[in-house]
């Protein structure tokens, strides 16, 4: 059974660095063609792909939130992390993390929420 | 980056109805796009990838169609469960990008 689970500090202020766990289980990172990549969503609107990483470490980062975003994997705990600096309000929003092979996120966290406020 | 327009943003439908949900890239994805349901309690759940194969335990009321540009969803008979947002996602090139979501209601 694939399941993943987000974590993250919940609440943080402007200027600081989001740090974002992904927890799964079922799967393996090192498994060739696996993938985890997060997604998050403000509330109230559409879906944007962060990053995604690979089992090989390839990553891939959205452009648009230029060089704000790392991931990064630790195979041996099955975790997969996202770090954005920076943040500011526009960053708030429910931030998933999901499997992804073959070009399709096939299994989804739940997603954890995220508000940036002073 | 490609631009995915989905129509339409909602859509009132009755139990037992037909209903088709468009997608439509800026460019052709050579059908790599995938179909999401959310529900309101932000569970996502994938329905369909590569435009027509449907995910494992998803009722085959569901279908993908499409090609080059444009893509659809069909859900042959709405059941309850069905009322939910959709949304089409391309991974033809990265970017990753998803629509905007199409909103189905009850009528």
């Amino acid at each position: 059974q694939v399941t993943l689970k987000e974590s993250g500090p919940g609440i943080l202020q402007p200027s600081q660095t989001l740090s974002l766990t992904c927890t799964f289980s079922g799967f393996s990172l090192s498994t060739y063609g696996m993938g985890v990549g997060w997604i998050r969503q403000p509330s109230g609107k559409g879906l944007e792909w962060l990053a995604n990483i690979w089992w090989d470490d390839d990553k891939y980062y959205n452009p648009s939130l230029k060089n704000r975003l790392t991931i990064s994997k630790d195979t041996s705990n099955n975790q997969a992390f996202l770090k954005i600096t920076n943040v500011d309000t526009a960053d708030t929003a429910t931030y998933y993390c999901a499997r992804s092979q073959f070009g399709a996120f096939a299994y989804w966290g739940q997603g954890t929420l995220v508000t940036v406020s002073s | 980056d490609i631009q995915m327009t989905q129509t339409p943003s909602s859509m009132p439908a009755s139990l037992g109805e037909r209903v088709t949900i468009s997608c439509r890239a800026s460019q052709g994805i050579s059908n790599y796009l995938n179909w999401y349901q959310q529900k309101p309690d932000g569970t996502i759940k994938p329905l369909i990838y590569y435009t027509s194969n449907l995910q494992s335990g998803v009722p085959s009321r569901f279908s993908g169609s499409g090609s080059g540009t444009d893509y659809s969803l069909t859900i042959s008979s709405l059941e309850p469960e069905d009322f939910a947002m959709y949304y089409c996602q391309q991974y033809d090139s990265s970017p990753l990008t998803f629509g905007s979501g199409t909103k189905l209601e009850i009528k």
